[in-house]
């Protein structure tokens, strides 16, 4: 099956950019999406990526693709408190309609 | 307002009992799931329907089980057979779509199990 992984924490500075890295071992990955989960809520999509893109920017986010390495990232510019969450990425593979999720990077975001 | 709930948002259970979570949508959408989340496991993914009274294991299915009787309703029972059940809960929805066309989950705000 397909496996996605993340590292568990993140800490930065309120201003900075925070990069919050993904890879997955399923070469047929179709879509793969970013989440935000704030304490005891359930989870939002940020943002998604095809797989036949390199780069997709949308306001303070950017996501990169390296398909070669299958590799995944979402930078948050100018990172605020209200950043602080659980980012997951997911990966939707295999022409079916499930996703599998990393395992969720804590970001925290320090004044 | 469209949108998925899940009741109740806590919920506390003997050991030895059966419970069900409640999942509702109208978001009009085909397809519902059901996952687990533990810390630092990420969702795991339990059961999943693609139209009413159909339904599929998921990766950790073992100890569950749903219905899918209404396309709206994906109630989820955690029964006794479940060995480590105490967990958060989410409940998701889409549009089933095949093909390779963009397919987001719509989560609800999830069920805190507790057993005691």
């Amino acid at each position: 099956g397909e496996d996605v992984e993340q590292s568990l924490f993140l800490s930065v500075r309120e201003g900075d950019s925070s990069v919050i890295n993904c890879t997955y071992t399923d070469s047929s990955s179709t879509y793969l999406y970013w989440y935000k989960q704030e304490p005891g809520a359930g989870l939002q999509l940020l943002t998604y990526i095809f797989s036949n893109m390199d780069m997709k920017q949308d306001q303070r986010l950017t996501v990169l693709l390296n398909k070669k390495d299958k590799h995944l990232s979402l930078r948050i510019a100018d990172t605020q408190t209200g950043d602080s969450a659980i980012y997951f990425c997911a990966d939707r593979w295999g022409g079916g309609n499930k996703l599998t999720f990393g395992t969720g990077t804590q970001l925290k975001v320090e004044l | 307002d469209g949108g998925i709930t899940q009741s109740p948002k806590y919920l506390f259970r003997k050991e030895g009992q059966n419970v069900t979570l409640s999942c509702e949508q109208n978001l009009n959408h085909d397809a519902m799931y059901w996952y687990r989340q533990d810390p630092g496991q990420g969702l795991r993914l339990i059961y999943y329907s693609q139209i009413v009274n159909d339904f599929q294991k998921g990766d950790i299915a073992e100890g569950y089980s749903v219905s899918r009787e209404k396309k709206e309703s994906f109630p989820l029972t955690v029964t006794s057979a479940q060995k480590n059940p105490t967990a958060f809960y989410l409940c998701a929805s889409s549009d089933f779509q095949g093909g390779g066309r963009h397919n987001e989950q719509f989560f609800g705000p999830g069920t805190r199990l507790t057993v005691l």
